[in-house]
């Protein structure tokens, strides 16, 4: 297996831009997480998905911030209109089963900066 | 809210040395799994290790142990031998073992390894 697929690696775009990150899970898993890291607040969980239905978005900052998982394979997360304030780094993770005791599989994360 | 400390911002070990990075949680549950995982510079974040509370033998893999202190809510990972390529952030993480609680992060650690 590839593992979980993120893209694009890096993303610099103006503010006021419509920035979409995309992420592909491990085929099977059931459970997508989006999460985002900062330097000041570390890794934070923004939503999961089960099965394709979006369960948790209390991590999600702000209206800007929306994301979809139309299939098993594939999900986004939209920030529209982009602030500088979102730049970070963006990582989505998949698991099978939700307290799977392998923890999550982590894709390398998509680098967002907004100028 | 489940927290996850760890004090210590950035770490230095030289090749072939021992180096613990801390790690201390809070909850009032007790059925919940700790994890280590590893972000060198390519971003992937790696599961290093992984301890299940209800298990009191210290987890280990290879070069790596965990000395779980249930009662002081610590969670310290200690790599033996270290190498070059033990140079990552590590991230400790929380997650408990019921209802729909995903993994909280601590923010990191910074560990340099010097030849």
């Amino acid at each position: 297996d590839a593992g979980v697929i993120q893209s694009p690696r890096h993303e610099v775009t103006e503010m006021g831009q419509e920035v979409t990150l995309r992420c592909k899970p491990i085929s099977g898993h059931d459970y997508l997480f989006w999460y985002r890291q900062t330097m000041m607040r570390g890794l934070e969980l923004l939503i999961y998905f089960n099965n394709n239905v979006p369960i948790d978005d209390s991590g999600m900052p702000e209206d800007r911030f929306s994301a979809k998982m139309p299939n098993a394979s594939f999900s986004t997360l939209k920030i529209q209109p982009s602030e500088p304030r979102d730049s970070a780094v963006y990582f989505c993770a998949s698991s099978l089963g939700f307290r799977t005791v392998y923890g999550y599989t982590f894709g390398s994360g998509t680098r967002l900066t907004v100028v | 809210a489940q927290t996850v400390t760890q004090s210590q911002p950035e770490m230095s070990v030289q090749e072939a040395e021992t180096v613990t990075l801390s790690c201390t949680y809070d909850t009032s549950e007790s059925d919940y799994y700790l994890f280590w995982y590893k972000q060198p510079p390519s971003r992937q974040m790696i599961l290093v290790i992984r301890q299940e509370a209800y298990k009191q033998q210290n987890a280990t893999e290879n070069r790596f142990s965990v000395n779980f202190q249930k009662a002081a809510k610590s969670f310290s990972l200690k790599i033996s031998d270290s190498q070059l390529g033990d140079a990552a952030m590590y991230f400790c993480a929380y997650r408990l073992n019921s209802g729909y609680s995903t993994l909280t992060f601590g923010k990191g650690t910074m560990l340099l390894v010097s030849p």
